[in-house]
């Protein structure tokens, strides 16, 4: 079994439409969650990180976090073309500086 | 702030050379870069953890005389891979973690390396 588990898509909606993105994983010791943007040939950016349990709120982003079912989710409200990307989470443990990534899911906005 | 600047963006090279990737920090002290590998597809796979001034830390299955990690300088990182084969193409990127901010690491723009 994968550390992280992420649909690889690809996802496709119109413009304007709520996206939601998810990721599960099996080890219960992570703590950092992280969300990151990546652009077709080019590096990830970091768009949100979570500490624990939670919600939290960036402008057009919510990230959640369900540790008791393993499941993190990214929202993205009034989508844009420009949001077309890959999303990949990224999680890992309190003590290490090692990332586990999902595949990535693959979104397309259309205007 | 917190640029990693790696260079080159993408190359092509003939089997059995060998290939020199850089990241740089411009603005902040990298103590540690991590190296990434990227298939088409499919997740980022850690490559090796490096630390400036001290041999890097490949993870298993990574065969460290073929991908030679440098970390001379608080700002320089360079990945070589060695007698390069068509197996070896792929996205390497590098990342580092900006000393400071929570959690921010931030990566490279990648660079895309084709063996022919």
């Amino acid at each position: 079994q994968k550390e992280v588990e992420q649909d690889p898509g690809p996802l496709s909606v119109p413009e304007g439409a709520i996206v939601s993105l998810n990721c599960t994983y099996s080890n219960s010791a992570f703590q950092y969650f992280m969300w990151y943007r990546q652009y077709s040939r080019k590096g990830p950016e970091l768009l949100m990180y979570t500490y624990s349990s939670g919600n939290k709120e960036d402008g057009r982003f919510t990230a959640q976090v369900d540790k008791s079912s393993k499941y993190i989710s990214l929202f993205i409200r009034d989508s844009q073309p420009s949001d077309s990307a890959t999303y990949l989470c990224a999680m890992s443990v309190p003590t290490g500086n090692q990332f586990y990534f999902g595949t990535g899911t693959s979104l397309t906005v259309i205007p | 702030g917190a640029v990693v600047s790696q260079h080159p963006s993408w190359v092509i090279c003939k089997s059995g050379t060998s290939v020199k990737i850089e990241c740089r920090s411009l603005d902040f002290q990298a103590t540690t870069m991590f190296w990434y590998r990227q298939f088409p597809k499919q997740s980022l796979m850690l490559m090796a953890t490096s630390n400036e001034g001290s041999k890097a830390t490949y993870e298993q299955g990574v065969e460290k005389d073929k991908f030679l990690i440098n970390h001379a300088s608080l700002t320089l990182s360079t990945l070589t891979v060695t007698s390069a084969h068509p197996e070896d193409s792929s996205f390497y990127i590098c990342s580092a973690r900006v000393t400071g901010r929570d959690y921010g690491y931030t990566f490279g723009s990648g660079t895309r390396l084709t063996v022919v």
